[in-house]
């Protein structure tokens, strides 16, 4: 149940191509959900977040979809460029545990020129 | 730089020895984690700390594994007698109080046992 199960385990796009990436958890008491940017040899980076009160939220060429009831959450780059080839992991928490986040296993993403 | 400082960023030891990962938080910041990363593998919680306590350490192994974070100096993950499945990277990541979830991680700790 404190599953996050992530999806695909690596992805390949072309430079100005959307990429997509899934993420599906179990434990409904989870309202905080977000993306973490990893470079090889570097520490996650905070990309965008989501609360379970909205289906939505862009921040500039990136878009968190979330669907509460089927209990999923999906990572969208627009416009992706060979600068976002890295490692994407999705999360999820809850309130009261602060930052124990529990992270899905990843997906490596390459953006093709 | 204001981010998350850990050191050493690179550490090798033999089976049998000990190791000793630190850790500075943001400036501000009171809350501190520790995340473990094996090859291939996403990041696992360990343990999350403020000054002089232990807030939950569900995800740190029974033994061998401690971690303090004192009123003053930064956060230290000790590792004793080490063997090599501990080799991974660790990461440290902090936030301030009234932030709630969103955590900010440092450049990591690469530990390789030999």
């Amino acid at each position: 149940q404190q599953q996050v199960k992530q999806s695909p385990q690596s992805l390949i796009v072309q430079k100005g191509g959307i990429s997509i990436i899934n993420c599906a958890y179990e434990n409904t008491a989870f309202d905080y959900f977000p993306w973490y940017q990893q470079f090889p040899g570097k520490g996650p980076a905070l990309l965008i977040a989501i609360r379970p009160d909205v289906s939505e939220k862009k921040e500039g060429r990136f878009t968190i979809s979330f669907n509460k009831s089927a209990k999923q959450f999906s990572l969208h780059i627009m416009d992706s460029q060979p600068g976002d080839s890295a490692t994407y992991f999705c999360a999820a928490s809850m309130e009261n545990q602060g930052g124990k986040l529990i992270f899905g296993q990843g997906t490596e993403l390459s953006v093709k020129p | 730089n204001a981010g998350v400082m850990q050191n050493p960023r690179h550490l090798v030891r033999r089976r049998g020895q000990e190791a000793r990962l630190r850790c500075s938080p943001m400036k501000g910041h009171s809350h501190v984690y520790w995340y473990r990363q094996l090859p291939e593998e996403g990041l696992k919680f360990m343990v999350y700390l403020q000054k002089e306590n232990i807030i939950d350490e569900s995800g740190m192994p029974k033994e061998r594994f401690s971690a303090e974070f004192p009123k003053e100096g930064p956060s230290i993950l000790r590792i004793q007698q080490v063997v090599r499945g501990d080799s991974a990277a660790y990461f440290c990541a902090s936030s301030p109080m009234e932030t709630g979830n969103t955590i900010y991680f440092g450049e990591g700790s690469w530990l390789t046992v030999v």
